[in-house]
């Protein structure tokens, strides 16, 4: 089994629709990332939680929201979709001690029609 | 503002033949320098950092990097390229005194057979 699960992995939906991506981690990681690519682009960061009670914004985080139920859960969501959050999705995880994000869910592509 | 640049979209080398990935950084303070390799469908892969110490940085499959301080550069490298070393490779710089990360926008490597 995967480390860092995502799903859905493909997801097609229209404008103004409320969409929930979830990721789970298996690695037992405290912090965890949502970033999104864009082709040209890179990756830029959504929002990241370092522990369950912790919830910080990233460089993009309008119109997102996230959600940390749990030490291995971290669900990302889009309230009211809008063709420009058309995007790859990826989720990652960190130990407290490594610092940069090492593991990464396989991704979510997302289009917004 | 800090940033990392990666001045190649793609980089075409005969399989055997050393590679070279470039990046670029502007950083305050000491760098935090990072690679990952991004193959199809998949997520990143952590590949190499450079916290401190030697400039020549070992990492996984062979790869290595070398931190220029002088040249604000921390580049890719590996003696003798794979085919199935095809793939999107990433730098990533940490921001000083933060825990986020900024990444490159990729450079797509291509190893001829």
């Amino acid at each position: 089994d995967a480390d860092v699960t995502q799903t859905p992995r493909n997801r097609i939906t229209k404008t103004g629709k409320r969409i929930m991506l979830e990721c789970s981690q298996t690695k037992g990681h405290d912090r965890m990332y949502w970033y999104r690519q864009d082709p040209g682009l890179g990756l830029r960061l959504i929002y990241y939680s370092f522990d369950v009670k912790d919830i910080n914004k990233g460089e993009i985080s309008d119109g997102y929201s996230v959600s940390r139920q749990a030490q291995a859960k971290f669900s990302l969501s889009l309230e009211s979709a809008i063709p420009n959050q058309t995007a790859l999705y990826f989720c990652a995880t960190s130990d407290s001690t490594g610092g940069q994000p090492q593991h990464f869910g396989d991704g979510t592509r997302l289009s917004i029609l | 503002a800090q940033s990392v640049a990666q001045p190649e979209d793609q980089v075409n080398v005969a399989e055997g033949n050393p590679l070279t990935v470039k990046c670029t950084y502007s950083v305050s303070g000491n760098p935090y320098l990072f690679w990952y390799v991004q193959y199809p469908n998949r997520g990143l892969q952590f590949l190499l950092k450079y916290i401190t110490g030697d400039n020549l940085v070992k990492g996984s499959y062979g790869f290595e990097a070398e931190f220029n301080k002088s040249q604000t550069s921390f580049h890719l490298k590996k003696p003798s390229a794979l085919v199935s070393d095809s793939a999107l490779y990433f730098c990533a710089v940490r921001v000083t005194g933060t825990y986020k990360y900024i990444f490159g926008t990729g450079t797509r490597l291509k190893v001829l057979a």
